[in-house]
């Protein structure tokens, strides 16, 4: 199983919602990404997490809150969003020892913030 | 920091015909990865093919391959015999290392270019 599933595909809420993004990856990687990409720019780093541990948070607006549960899930909380914060949200896996280099991406969560 | 160019925004090539795509990146580091993703309109980014920086050795994938020129921080790909199924936006990325994480990872994208592939 090479795959990063996330969840759902396609999202839609208010300023005033509370919602999630979930992420799933079963290739026993140790380290989980959230990314973020407006439309034709490149991913931009969001939060990275090792050994479910948060290492890394790009100076991410708190209304921006992510979790780590276990070794394969990953979420992303969102509450009181911005419509400048609709965009495709990327989760990507890599592994920790005997690290290729390689992150394993999923397809993404295409949120719109109304 | 480490910076990653890509000059060409869009391209557009006739189904068969070979295809170089330009990289150039900036970086103080000796040991490092470079990367060049793809993404489709299915929105996956996938790994097309990965350099290791100490390696002098060009890498290859089938019809992709690369001209890594350490010296001059160039990292350029070649399409050979391009398909319909290669269109899609091509990303180059640095891998920088996040020091004191052991194992995590700062991919540093290029911009992108939009590669066209024409029947």
């Amino acid at each position: 199983d090479t795959e990063v599933t996330q969840t759902p595909k396609h999202l839609v809420m208010g300023m005033t919602n509370k919602k999630s993004l979930k992420c799933e990856q079963h290739m026993g990687h140790r380290a989980m990404y959230w990314y973020k990409q407006k439309a034709k720019k490149p991913p931009e780093l969001m939060f990275v997490y090792s050994y479910e541990k948060l290492s890394i948070n790009e100076s991410v607006p708190s209304r921006f809150s992510p979790e780590c549960p276990n070794s394969s899930l990953l979420n992303l909380h969102l509450h009181a969003l911005q419509p400048e914060d609709s965009a495709l949200y990327l989760c990507a896996s890599s592994q920790v020892l005997q690290n290729t280099g390689e992150l394993f991406f999923g397809e993404g969560s295409r949120l719109t913030v109304l | 920091a480490q910076t990653v160019t890509q000059s060409q925004p869009e391209m557009s090539v006739q189904e068969a015909e070979t295809v170089t795509l330009s990289c150039t990146y900036d970086t103080s580091e000796n040991n490092y990865y470079l990367f060049w993703y793809k993404q489709p309109p299915s929105r996956q980014m996938i790994l097309v093919i990965r350099q290791e920086a100490y390696k002098q050795q060009n890498a290859t994938e089938n019809r992709f391959s690369v001209n890594f020129q350490k010296a001059a921080k160039s990292f350029s790909l070649k399409i050979s015999d391009s398909q319909l199924g290669d269109t899609a936006m091509y990303f180059c990325a640095f891998m920088k290392h996040l020091w004191g994480i052991q194992g995590a990872q700062k991919l540093v994208f290029g911009q992108g270019t939009r590669l066209t592939i024409n029947p």
